[in-house]
Parts: structure tokens; sequence; C-alpha cells
């Protein structure tokens, strides 16, 4: 069946990098996601991969995706405090986007200064 | 430009009671979600409309829910006959482009 798993915490000092790690099942998945949530409020969308891609780079965001093992990950550069929240990876199965997203658990990133 | 809203933002209930909740999306976008999502874990899937279709239904979605869009604008989630193990944080989304799901700030329901 379709699960998406994450390591539950991460402690980091600020400045330096943060890497959030997720393993997914569903090896038809065509997106791949990763959402921000703060105490309290919604989810942002922070960025996605195509799951024909390596790589993406978005400003302080790095995106991995290693396809053969299923593995995904999520590097924030210069840690600041403001990035303390819950991280969500999610996949979208079945190879069809836009229809519902799998969630892992979350990971919870504390940046201490 | 507004995002997702969601109203109420706090709901608390008695068991057995019904509730509604609304969700406006952004505007333009024609397809809208509903996820559920309880403390320590991830947004699940409830359901979702392609304009006022509603395309697909989770078997979390029991009997005593149902979700409209009467107009392909805004919708609602009724709960008929809340439970205890309700009380969670409802979530809408909404997309236009089928890679992008941009949420609201969610509805907590409590239901004592």
């Amino acid at each position: 069946g379709e699960d998406v798993e994450q390591s539950l915490f991460l402690s980091v000092r600020e400045g330096d990098s943060s890497v959030i790690n997720c393993t997914y099942t569903d090896s038809s998945s065509t997106y791949l996601y990763w959402y921000k949530q703060e105490p309290g409020a919604g989810l942002q969308l922070l960025t996605y991969i195509f799951s024909n891609m390596d790589m993406k780079q978005d400003q302080r965001l790095t995106v991995l995706l290693n396809k053969k093992d299923k593995h995904l990950s999520l590097r924030i550069a210069d840690t600041q405090t403001g990035d303390s929240a819950i991280y969500f990876c999610a996949e979208s199965p079945d190879n069809q986007a836009g229809t519902a997203l799998i969630f892992g658990k979350g990971t919870t990133l504390s940046v201490s200064s | 430009d507004t995002g997702v809203s969601q109203d109420p933002r706090h709901k608390i209930t008695k068991r057995g009671q019904n509730v509604t909740f609304r969700c406006d999306p952004i505007s333009e976008h024609n397809r809208l979600y509903w996820y559920r999502q309880t403390l320590g874990q991830g947004p699940e899937f409830l359901t979702y409309f392609q304009n006022e279709a509603q395309l697909e239904k989770s078997r979390l979605l029991s009997d005593r829910f149902s979700a409209e869009r009467p107009k392909g604008s805004f919708s609602t989630l009724e709960i008929q006959r809340t439970e205890q193990g309700d009380s969670a944080m409802y979530l809408c989304a909404s997309s236009f482009r089928l890679t992008e799901q941009y949420f609201g700030p969610g509805t907590r329901l409590t239901v004592t």
C-alpha cells in the first residue's frame, strides 16, 4: 500500500544546514512535495519535484530525489529560527497528478539560536 | 490576492450534534480538496471536487460525512451525529494546476 515515512524530530543550530528525509513506497508517484506547517496554521507549499528529476533548487531549499531507493530529502541552507515548524513530505500516488496527496507524519524542525 | 479561507476557524460541539464547515477556494481554482488532520499526524484525504462534481471519496468519509460544492465555487463539509473521534483539524485545499494544492488555515473541531 501507499506509505510515506519521515523521521519525527530534527534539531539544528541557527546558520547550519538542515536535512529532512522521507521515504515513500509508490514507485509510480508522479510528484513529490514538501509542505511546512507552523503551529495552529494550515500547510504552506514549499516546493515539489517531478519524478523524472533528480534535484530541484529554490533559494535556500534543495530537494533531492533518489527514485531507485524511493528517497526524498529537503535541505534548508542557513537555517533560521523562523524555519522552526513541522515539515511534511507528500506524494501523489498512482501516477495521477491532481488527486489525493498522501502525507507523512511530519518532521518537527527545531532551530536554536 | 486572498488565499483559501475556511469558516469557522474553531468549533466546539457536543457529541451527537451536526456541524457544517465552509471552504472558499482561491478564485478560479477548479479543484477543491478536503483533508482531516489529527494530532501528531499528517493530513488524510477525505474527498475532492472538480468544479461541482465530486470525483473521489476516501473510505474515511463515513455515511455521517457529506460534502458539497453546488456551484463549483465554495464547498461545505457536514458531519452528522458527531462523535469524539471526529475531533480533528479539517483542512481545505484548492488547485488550478494539477501539481499544486494550496491549503487554508483549517477548522479545528472539538467534540465534547
